[in-house]
């Protein structure tokens, strides 16, 4: 089984929907993030949480949402889909407080709005 | 802010040398680290180096200047599996968020 799990792994959808991304994971990591992939930019922090009382905005979060139901568990949701939202969406995790801590990441959502 | 350059497509032959350069502007500096990312797949960690000099882990090394604000990953005895795009991160100050670079597609040939 994957240490990080993604739901859904695929998602169409139309402009306005509610769409929640779900996360879960296995490793028992305090620290969790979602991340924006589209071409030719590389990775991008939504938002991150380091514990289920903290939640954090990243470079992006403009038109999402989190939620930190457990330690185990973020999801991400976008309350109100427009087109340029559709990328892949990964979460990740990791251990610990130093910047040496390697990230975990799920093998992604690929979400498409139409 | 913080921004992080690399080449966007690099081609190599199979058994070959290739090296990836990055580039990095930060306020601070904590370290920069590699990651491998297979056709849209999950990133997976490559290494870290928090200090000047060469890491070797088996066929894949990565070195840093920070004096230069420099670092590279060198691939050696590429392998066509190693075909793949690789992305520099730093993290933003000590707490583990990271910004990555934009990615460098490495096509090995056979």
């Amino acid at each position: 089984d994957a240490d990080v799990t993604q739901t859904p792994r695929n998602r169409i959808t139309k402009t306005g929907k509610r769409i929640m991304l779900e996360c879960s994971q296995t490793k028992g990591h305090d620290r969790m993030y979602w991340y924006r992939q589209d071409p030719g930019l590389g990775l991008r922090l939504i938002y991150y949480s380091f514990d289920v009382k903290d939640i954090n905005k990243g470079e992006i979060s403009d038109g999402y949402s989190v939620s930190r139901q457990a330690q185990a568990k973020f999801s991400l949701s976008l309350e109100s889909a427009i087109p340029n939202q559709t990328a892949l969406y990964f979460c990740a995790t990791s251990e610990g407080q130093g910047s040496n801590q390697p990230q975990h990441f799920g093998d992604g959502t690929r979400l498409s709005i139409l | 802010g913080q921004s992080l350059e690399q080449p966007s497509e690099v081609t190599a032959v199979e058994g070959a040398i290739v090296q990836i350069n990055c580039t990095y502007q930060t306020s601070g500096f904590y370290g920069l680290s590699w990651y491998q990312q297979h056709d849209g797949g999950a990133p997976t960690f490559l290494s870290y180096n928090a200090l000047d000099g060469l890491e070797e882990t088996g066929r894949f090394s990565s070195f840093l200047s920070r004096s230069d604000s420099y670092g590279y990953l060198l691939l050696q005895e590429l392998q066509m599996k190693d075909s793949a795009s690789y992305f520099c991160a730093v993290p933003l100050g000590q707490g583990g968020k990271l910004i990555f670079g934009q990615g460098t597609e490495l096509s090995v040939k056979p």
